[in-house]
């Protein structure tokens, strides 16, 4: 039972345009969602996070936007670059909203092209 | 700051062989976990610990082993190895309700 989906296993997009990563849960618990980067042979680092009492959090060139009614998250790269080639995990913790017990996805590798 | 910390990087074991994975952390942080990453399953949680002493199952448990007996430290024991438990192996850190920080990964292929 794959509480945290990402439908996408792969997304290829232009450098310069945005990038859509799309994530949906199936847990209502879940109260505290995030967006893990990962690069081949290393582990996955934080990029940004987003709290249920919230439906958008930007950093930079990243935004996060949550629809608790539809149980839906998305990333936003904009504009996408070439180092932004990366597996991308969307992660969701439930109760109290530690973070030590995460549920991922599992993983939508972004390609940016030239 | 190292933050954390992982070894072996990579190693192979014989089915029924036990070893220990070593994850180690200096940023103090009470939460420490260990999840298996495997292809098109993302990443599980196996066992996690919320402080020194105290650990808890995670959603793929059977086969491993924990103790929490430092704040650093947080080894993962394969008591006797599968084929099924190849699989490249994340430790995590972090304080109380904040994001984890992950180690580099350990890759264990069981044959």
């Amino acid at each position: 039972d794959q509480q945290v989906k990402q439908n996408s296993p792969s997304l290829s997009v232009q450098e310069g345009r945005i990038s859509i990563l799309n994530c949906d849960y199936t847990n209502s618990m879940f109260d505290y969602f995030l967006w893990y980067k990962k690069y081949p042979a290393e582990g996955p680092t934080f990029l940004i996070s987003i709290s249920s009492i919230k439906d958008k959090n930007e950093d930079g060139r990243f935004t996060v936007f949550l629809n608790k009614s539809a149980k839906h998250l998305s990333l936003h790269i904009v504009p996408s670059q070439p180092g932004d080639s990366a597996v991308y995990f969307c992660a969701a913790s439930a109760q109290d909203g530690t973070a030590s017990k995460l549920t991922f996805g599992t993983g939508t590798r972004l390609q940016v092209t030239l | 700051n190292a933050g954390v910390t992982q070894t072996p990087k990579f190693q192979v074991l014989k089915t029924g062989q036990s070893m220990t994975l070593q994850c180690a952390q200096d940023m103090n942080h009470e939460y420490m976990s260990w999840y298996r990453q495997d292809p098109g399953m993302g990443l599980r949680l196996i066992h996690y610990s919320v402080g020194a002493g105290i650990t808890d199952q995670g959603e793929v448990p059977n086969g491993y082993n924990v103790s929490r007996s430092t704040t650093e430290d947080f080894p993962l024991r394969l008591l006797s190895a599968a084929p099924s438990q190849t699989s490249v192996y994340f430790c995590a850190s972090s304080r109380s309700q904040e994001t984890q920080y992950f180690g580099p990964g350990t890759r264990l292929l069981v044959l």
